[in-house]
C-alpha cells in the first residue's frame, strides 16, 4: 500500500523559508506513470494546489505562488520537497503532498491525486 | 488562469438526491477532465469522481459526475443520501499548461 508522509518545522518565521519533505513508501517515486504535488489548506478554508514534479524534475507551478515555490525530487531517497521563501502569515495552512495520476494505459494526461499524506500544519509566526 | 466557482453550502434529507455545481470562468472543461474530492473533518480529501465520471473502486455508484458544456459546468451528483456522505467537496481541473485549480469546495448538510 502506497503511503506518503510530510516532514518538517511546523513552526517558521516570518520572511522565512517553509521546507517541507513527503517521503513515500510502498511504491517507487521514479515511476513514469506519476507526478507528485503539493497542496495546501489554510485553517478553515479550501484547498490550494501549488505544485507539482515529475522525477525527472520537470515541475508545473501555481502562478500565484510560483516566485516563491521551489519543488524538488530526489529519487534516491523516494522523497520529493517544497520550498516557499518569504512567507508571512498567510503561508499559514496544512500541507499535503500527494500523488497525481500521469500516465494510464500509455495515455499521459494531468489526471487527478489518488494517494494523499495525512497533511502537516505549519504556522507562520514569530 | 480560470476559477472554478461551486456553492458555498448545500442541505439534504438523508434518503434524497443533492447535485453540486462547479461553474468554470474560461476556458473549457472539454480540455481538461474534472476531478470531485471529498473531504471530512480532520482528515486529507479523498477522490469520489475522476476524470468527469469515474468512480475509483471503493466509491458507491451513488457518486456520479457530469459535464455542461453549454454552462462550462460540471456537477457532482448524489443520490440516496447518508449522513456518512456529510463533507466539504471540492472540484478540480488543470488549465492549458497543465497546473492544477480547485474550486472553493461546498459544505454539504444532510439533516
Amino acid at each position: 500500500q502506497l503511503q506518503l508522509q510530510e516532514s518538517g518545522p511546523g513552526l517558521v518565521k516570518p520572511s522565512e523559508t517553509l521546507s517541507l519533505t513527503c517521503t513515500v513508501s510502498g511504491g517507487s517515486i521514479s515511476s513514469s506513470s506519476y507526478y507528485w504535488g503539493w497542496i495546501r489548506q489554510p485553517p478553515g478554508k479550501g484547498l490550494e494546489w501549488i505544485g507539482s514534479i515529475y522525477y525527472s524534475g520537470s515541475t508545473y507551478y501555481n502562478p500565484s505562488l510560483k516566485s516563491r515555490v521551489t519543488i524538488s525530487v530526489d529519487t534516491s531517497k523516494n522523497q520529493f520537497s517544497l520550498k516557499l521563501s518569504s512567507v508571512t502569515a498567510a503561508d499559514t495552512a496544512v500541507y499535503y503532498c500527494a500523488r497525481r495520476i500521469y500516465c494510464t494505459n500509455g495515455v499521459c494526461y494531468p489526471g487527478y491525486f489518488d494517494y494523499w499524506g495525512q497533511g502537516t500544519l505549519v504556522t507562520v509566526s514569530s | 488562469n480560470f476559477m472554478l466557482t461551486q456553492p458555498h453550502s448545500v442541505s439534504e434529507s438523508p434518503g434524497k438526491t443533492v447535485t453540486i455545481s462547479c461553474t468554470r470562468s474560461s476556458g473549457s472543461f472539454a480540455s481538461n477532465y474534472v476531478q470531485w474530492y471529498q473531504q471530512r473533518p480532520g482528515c486529507a480529501p479523498t477522490t469520489v469522481i475522476y476524470e468527469d465520471n469515474q468512480r475509483p473502486s471503493g466509491v458507491p455508484d451513488r457518486f456520479s459526475g457530469s459535464i455542461d458544456s453549454s454552462s462550462n459546468s460540471a456537477s457532482l451528483t448524489i443520490s440516496g443520501l447518508k449522513t456518512e456522505d456529510e463533507a466539504d467537496y471540492y472540484c478540480q481541473s488543470y488549465d492549458s499548461s497543465n497546473r492544477g485549480v480547485f474550486g472553493g469546495g461546498t459544505k454539504l448538510t444532510v439533516l
